[in-house]
């Protein structure tokens, strides 16, 4: 089955820097991959996702990567905010599965 | 329209009970999934319906955890003989298909404590 693994477990910037999370997947049947947020207390929300067929995608100060060839993709936050604080997740998902195995999460703390 | 709602949102329960745990999707929404995220951890899978049949069980940990849906809509965890190790957060999903695309939505989850 397939297996994610995310990296860093935490990451710390200042504001106004980027930041950028890396994930990998075993399966090359995955076709889709979603990055969800996740504020202390709250539910998972998506915030960018990316089909196998595209290399990239950009949402104002979100983007995300996908490298097909080396099965890893990458969440990127430009400009980095407050409350852009939260854990992030990657999954990944196949046509054949239909659910979604994700990250183990990254826990990103932007400093004032 | 109203999101994913789950109920109860807190439930404690002594070792041994067994508890149920009910999801809401919102309407329409063909695909519901359940998820087990235990504290600082990442979301586990569980298991998966497309309208009443459940495709993939795969994830359910043991014989003691079943999930049912009735009517392409609600839907219920059971978690028979409860063990400390079964305290997390229960997240529910849904989506409007289970084909590629379709963005699921998450509850609010219940905390499971098991005393």
């Amino acid at each position: 089955g397939e297996n994610v693994e995310q990296h860093p477990s935490t990451l710390s910037v200042q504001e106004g820097d980027s930041a950028v999370i890396k994930c990998t997947y075993s399966d090359s049947a995955s076709n889709y991959f979603p990055w969800y947020k996740q504020e202390l207390g709250k539910r998972p929300q998506l915030i960018i996702d990316i089909r196998s067929n595209v290399g990239e995608k950009k949402d104002q100060r979100i983007a995300v990567t996908l490298n097909k060839t080396a099965k890893h993709f990458s969440l990127h936050i430009t400009e980095t905010q407050p409350e852009d604080s939260a854990v992030y997740f990657c999954a990944a998902r196949d046509n054949y599965g239909q659910n979604f195995v994700f990250g183990p999460g990254t826990r990103l703390s932007v400093l004032p | 329209g109203a999101g994913v709602s789950q109920s109860p949102s807190n439930k404690v329960t002594e070792k041994g009970k067994d508890v149920e745990l009910r999801c809401d999707p919102i309407s329409g929404h063909t695909a519901l999934y359940w998820y087990r995220q235990s504290l600082g951890q990442g979301l586990e899978f569980l298991i998966y319906f497309q309208g009443n049949s459940a495709p993939d069980k795969s994830g359910l940990p043991s014989d003691r955890f079943s999930a049912e849906r009735t009517g392409g809509s609600v839907s219920t965890l059971t978690i028979q003989r409860t063990q400390q190790e079964d305290s997390a957060v229960y997240l529910c999903a849904s989506s409007l298909g289970s084909s590629l695309g379709y963005e699921q939505y998450f509850g609010p989850g219940t905390r499971l404590t098991v005393t």
